[in-house]
């Protein structure tokens, strides 16, 4: 199983400012997925991200909310960019496993607006 | 679109006793996969059991074994002889045959009580 390392664990921000999360796999990956969980929710995905290409974002999503980089087969960025008390969640990396539909995840970076 | 359901967003059960989660799903396809992963108050989601929808046999792991009614598009988590590390959120994921994107269930929470 991949071992997933999210950066930051928690923060606490303030509004209108912008946050970039990290997210780092011990083997190389072809994709890699970024989820939103608000409090008390399910997970919805936000965006998977390839290498050397522009992540695709899903509807409700767009790139200048959350621009994603993806630099290598083992990292990659998520921004929460001008945020808002709407946008408090976790946050969670993911990558495929070996079976289809089978995921390995981050624990997650839990962020709190103000 | 494909949607999942989970009706109880709160289970109990005593420990060493057993306990049934429910799923049920929505989708066109015939052809696609279901999960339950488990995520535990320290956040990592983990993936507890998986089902291929073309198998008829039910895919049991150690103390997990699902109910996978295809006609009905219900897929149930059984836990049999519960322990207390089993208290965690519990979604119900489904995914195509392309396995590109996982849908959540809302989740159910399971308590277990010593």
């Amino acid at each position: 199983s991949a071992v997933i390392s999210q950066k930051p664990s928690r923060d606490i921000c303030q509004r209108g400012t912008s946050l970039t999360i990290q997210c780092q796999v011990d083997s190389q990956v072809t994709m890699m997925f970024w989820y939103r969980q608000q409090p008390g929710q399910s997970l919805t995905l936000i965006a998977t991200a390839n290498q050397g290409s522009e992540a695709t974002y899903e509807s409700g999503f767009v790139i200048d909310k959350f621009p994603i980089s993806r630099p290598n087969l083992t990292f990659s960025t998520l921004t929460v960019s001008n945020m808002s008390p709407e946008d408090s969640s976790i946050y969670l990396c993911s990558v495929d496993g070996p079976y289809t539909g089978e995921l390995f995840f981050g624990e997650g970076s839990r962020l709190t607006v103000l | 679109a494909q949607t999942v359901t989970q009706s109880q967003p709160e289970m109990s059960v005593q420990e060493a006793e057993t306990v049934t989660l429910s799923c049920t799903y929505d989708t066109s396809e015939s052809d696609y996969y279901l999960f339950w992963y488990k995520q535990p108050p320290s956040r990592q989601m983990i993936l507890v059991i998986r089902q291929e929808a073309y198998k008829q046999q039910n895919a049991t792991e150690n103390r997990f074994s699902v109910n996978f009614q295809k006609a009905a598009k219900s897929f149930s988590l059984k836990i049999s002889d519960s322990q207390l590390g089993d208290a965690a959120m519990y979604f119900c994921a489904y995914t195509g045959n392309a396995g590109n994107m996982l849908t959540f269930g809302g989740g159910t929470r399971l308590m277990v009580k010593p």
